[in-house]
């Protein structure tokens, strides 16, 4: 079984600041991860994903996360905010190869504020 | 547009309604998913088809009947529900049950009274 954390239900940062969301995950296997931004109004959109290889991913408008298996952690990180990345962020694990059904967190929603 | 189309996007209904949710995708995925989101939970996976089959009913309640004609299009039948059961509802397609690109539809917020 697989479960997410996500610290801060709420983030508030200034525009060009640094952007940080923390994820932590639960997993008994080898986890895949994933950062999903959800706009008002709309569905959501995948920003990036871990399966294997590199544990620093790069994604969608800036954003990067990084895998620490040590940590059992992805925070989602972007050196400086932009006005349009208001949203809210879901962190989200499934049970690695194999396993199709994701896990969310309860979500993270970032300010940006002028 | 994301790709994944769901009518539609606002819905009242009484208790005692029946009433239906739409979800259309012409991306060539075989896998869909309805995901319920409430606010200040995770979001819950509810349903799972792929190639057409079901293969995932996370405990839902028989008052939410699941039906998907082909792989493009799925629906979320609605009866006789709860005022708790106010929620967006997620339509998520995928190329098949083992692909993480998921593209969500934009929801239908559905409100019970």
């Amino acid at each position: 079984a697989q479960s997410v954390t996500q610290l801060g239900s709420h983030v508030s940062v200034s525009e060009g600041a640094l952007v940080l969301l923390r994820c932590n995950y639960s997993s008994s296997v080898p986890p895949y991860l994933f950062w999903y931004v959800q706009y008002p109004n709309q569905g959501l959109q995948l920003l990036l994903k871990y399966t294997t290889g590199a544990t620093l991913v790069k994604g969608i408008n800036g954003f990067e996360a990084e895998f620490k298996k040590s940590e059992t952690s992805f925070h989602l990180t972007k050196p400086s905010a932009h006005m349009s990345d208001a949203a809210e962020d879901f962190c989200a694990v499934s049970g690695g190869a194999g396993s199709y059904q994701l896990t969310f967190g309860k979500g993270t929603k970032l300010s940006v504020i002028p | 547009e994301t790709g994944v189309t769901q009518t539609p996007r606002h819905l009242v209904m009484g208790m005692t309604n029946k009433k239906s949710l739409k979800c259309e995708q012409h991306l060539g995925h075989n896998a869909m998913y309805w995901y319920k989101q409430s606010a200040k939970k995770p979001l819950e996976l509810m349903f799972v088809y792929n190639f057409k089959e079901q293969t995932e009913n996370n405990s839902v309640p028989s008052r939410f009947s699941p039906e998907c004609p082909n792989s493009s299009h799925l629906f979320l039948h609605l009866h006789t529900l709860q005022p708790e059961d106010s929620a967006l509802y997620l339509c998520a397609s995928s190329l098949d049950r083992h692909s993480y690109g998921y593209t969500f539809g934009s929801g239908t917020r559905l409100t019970v009274v």
